[in-house]
């Protein structure tokens, strides 16, 4: 089955923890991106990936890094996470061109 | 950068009932998604539609893209409806979401 996977699907963590949440595709896209989505903002990007070793910031990157080692995975690192990460996250992944854009299940972050 | 505006924001129906639900944008775009953010929060797609009509069971889309702006049509709507519609657009490699339509099916 055609899917993205993320993981863990729920956190709660403490201020300065360092986390990463795991993203993966099994589309063999091209594209990759990394969303957040709080109340009353929507959905936000945070960073995308045109291929393996090539990421771009998106409109909230600050306090995240991202990594595209391999094409299939992108995951999203929290170095320090601080209580204004609290958030839903999402990862996407499409193919070339201005295809359709599948996201994966979402992963609840809470940071205390 | 492109605007996308959702109308109505909330939707209140009976069971049966049918809607629209309309998608403005301010500028040209790539392609078009409508999906639905079910009460567990998950993203599900319902069309990818750049342009024209498409219809899947009780759901359907159309898109007008030289007057900017989409139409998602839920007929005989049932309470797993419910949920959030977002539409979303593409302009090059930005995928821009509108704030939403929030619909509650009640039994």
């Amino acid at each position: 089955e055609a899917q993205v996977t993320q993981n863990p699907r729920y956190l709660i963590t403490v201020t300065g923890k360092k986390l990463t949440v795991t993203c993966s595709q099994n589309m063999n896209h091209e594209y990759m991106s990394w969303y957040r989505q709080d109340p009353g903002l929507g959905l936000r990007q945070i960073y995308y990936s045109m291929n393996v070793e090539v990421t771009d910031k998106g409109d909230v990157p600050e306090g995240y890094k991202v990594s595209r080692k391999e094409k299939r995975n992108f995951p999203l690192i929290l170095e320090s996470p601080s209580p204004n990460q609290t958030s839903l996250y999402f990862c996407a992944s499409r193919g070339g061109g201005y295809n359709e854009q599948f996201f994966g299940p979402g992963t609840r972050l809470t940071v205390l | 950068g492109i605007q996308v505006e959702q109308s109505p924001p909330d939707l209140i129906l009976q069971e049966g009932a049918n809607s629209t639900l309309r998608c403005n944008f301010s500028d040209s775009v790539n392609n078009l998604q409508w999906f639905h953010q079910n009460p567990w929060g998950q993203l599900i797609n319902l069309f990818y539609i750049p342009s024209g009509t498409k219809q899947n069971g009780r759901l359907s889309a159309t898109t007008v893209a030289t007057e900017r702006y989409s139409l998602l049509y839920i007929s005989s709507s049932q309470t797993t409806d419910s949920g959030v519609y977002f539409c979303a657009v593409r302009r090059y490699s930005t995928l821009t979401f509108g704030k939403g339509t929030m619909l509650l099916v009640s039994p």
